[in-house]
């Protein structure tokens, strides 16, 4: 069963930093290209950052660009999201989603979330 | 890159269909099979209910099923059943590795 589990989430304020964390397991991590979604309190969903099964290609979204950068360690199954100058409008819980990579580019299994605070 | 558009709200009577619809253009939605559809509940993280259009997930009931013709996709829920009841999302790949999803659509269950 696959099993993803955010965490490193809190209040920031305003151009500060913060690092987020998601552990697998159920899966063989290093298989599997991983994403990350966020979400605002209230609002829709956003797809935020994208990162190839083995770590050589990376994409963002326009919104978060040069600001934030998803990374990963295959030998910890741990994905990780750098956030940096973080603005109000990064207040969002971001879950860690896992692309199934069999050419469908969608996002089969989500993790419970980890909420952003970007505040003073 | 612009969301797509979906309805606010949908409702229907238990066992009724109801289908929801997701705008975007040819840059997306009308230039890719690679549309999909979340279900969330309140407080809870999303769950796949559809990918590719129209393939089901293993443990998805049949009662969900997806389309889409030129720029619009819909989801429909035969059937409809209490639980049923959340907030429904598209998405769609958008090309050069970007991904858009709708505004969302609140089904509720009379």
């Amino acid at each position: 069963q696959v099993q993803l589990v955010e965490s490193g989430g809190g209040v920031v304020q305003p151009g500060r930093s913060l690092r987020l964390s998601c552990a697998a397991s159920g899966i063989t991590f290093s298989r599997y290209a991983m994403h990350w979604v966020r979400q605002a309190p209230g609002k829709g969903l956003e797809w935020v950052a994208l990162i190839s099964y083995d770590g050589t290609n990376e994409y963002y979204a326009d919104s978060v660009k040069g600001r934030i950068s998803i990374s990963r360690d295959n030998s910890k199954n741990t994905l990780y999201l750098q956030m940096s100058s973080l603005r109000a409008e990064d207040t969002a819980v971001y879950y860690c989603t896992r692309d199934p990579s069999d050419g469908y580019n969608y996002f089969a299994n989500w993790g419970q979330g980890t909420l952003v605070t970007v505040s003073s | 890159q612009s969301a797509l558009t979906q309805p606010r709200s949908v409702s229907g009577s238990p066992g009724q269909s109801v289908t929801i619809s997701c705008t975007g253009t040819s840059s997306d939605v009308g230039g890719y099979n690679y549309v999909s559809w979340y279900q969330q509940h309140p407080g809870k993280a999303p769950k796949a209910m559809i990918y590719g259009v129209s393939k089901r997930p293993s443990g998805v009931p049949d009662r969900f099923s997806g389309s889409k013709s030129g720029n619009t996709a819909s989801l429909t829920i035969s059937g409809l059943q209490a639980e049923d009841e959340g907030d429904y999302y598209c998405c769609s790949y958008a090309g050069s590795y970007t991904w858009v999803f709708g505004g969302g659509t609140k089904v509720t269950v009379l």
